[in-house]
């Protein structure tokens, strides 16, 4: 089963920032919590990871409250390709030969809207 | 381009019969994950694979089997087909200097 809670949909504006929270409770010290996101059908597209410190790329900001039990994915400028459904998964970082599978619960589905 | 290649990218076959599905994995990516997404359901794992051996299980049903191959490549067979088996079949892969898994773009099974 999935360790993590997300809402199962929301709206955002295009060229505002979407804000996707997700909550893991019950996350341990040595898990990390990972976001993918799926446009329509296509394959998984992995975003971002991040253990306990806020983390950035190019795509997206992740921040991670300090007792860890919660994050929030920021979409900066969301635009209509950034439409799809947003996961939040908790795992350990796979060693060399673990088997740390990514476990998808039902996500959020983030619509923008122009 | 996740690097991933997944074939074929579409698959239609009747009730019964037998098929396999392949997945080059990412260049130096010793894993290959195996998921199952059925018309309006979540991603199921359904298996892995670390350089040649099985490491983990999911809900894999008996009529379905997957193996990698030296060269890292993997196959998932399914056999004696139903309605139901009809969904996306995606294969992810990682290792390497990355901790994340990488995804194709999936084989979409149609079974009539």
């Amino acid at each position: 089963d999935a360790k993590t809670t997300q809402p199962p949909s929301m709206d955002c504006a295009e060229g505002r920032a979407a804000n996707l929270p997700c909550n893991h409770s019950t996350i341990s010290g040595n898990e990390y919590v990972y976001w993918y996101r799926q446009i329509h059908s296509q394959g998984p597209q992995y975003i971002i990871h991040g253990l306990k410190n806020n983390e950035t790329n190019e795509m997206a900001s992740l921040i991670i409250t300090e007792d860890r039990k919660s994050s929030t994915l920021i979409l900066p400028h969301a635009t209509l390709r950034d439409t799809a459904v947003y996961y939040c998964i908790v795992r350990v970082a796979p060693l060399q030969g673990g088997s740390e599978k990514l476990v998808f619960g039902k996500g959020t589905k983030l619509t923008v809207n122009p | 381009d996740s690097g991933v290649t997944q074939t074929p990218k579409h698959l239609i076959t009747a009730t019964g019969q037998r098929v396999t599905l392949r997945c080059s994995p990412r260049s130096g990516d010793l894993s290959v994950y195996w998921y199952q997404q059925s018309l309006d359901q979540g991603l199921q794992f359904l298996i892995q694979y670390y350089n040649g051996e099985e490491r983990a299980k999911g809900n894999i049903l008996e009529r379905f089997s997957a193996q990698q191959f030296p060269d890292l490549h993997s196959e998932l067979n399914l056999s004696s087909l139903e309605l139901g088996d009809s969904a996306l079949y995606f294969c992810a892969s990682s290792g390497g200097s990355n901790t994340e898994a990488f995804f194709g773009q999936g084989t979409r099974l149609t079974v009539v």
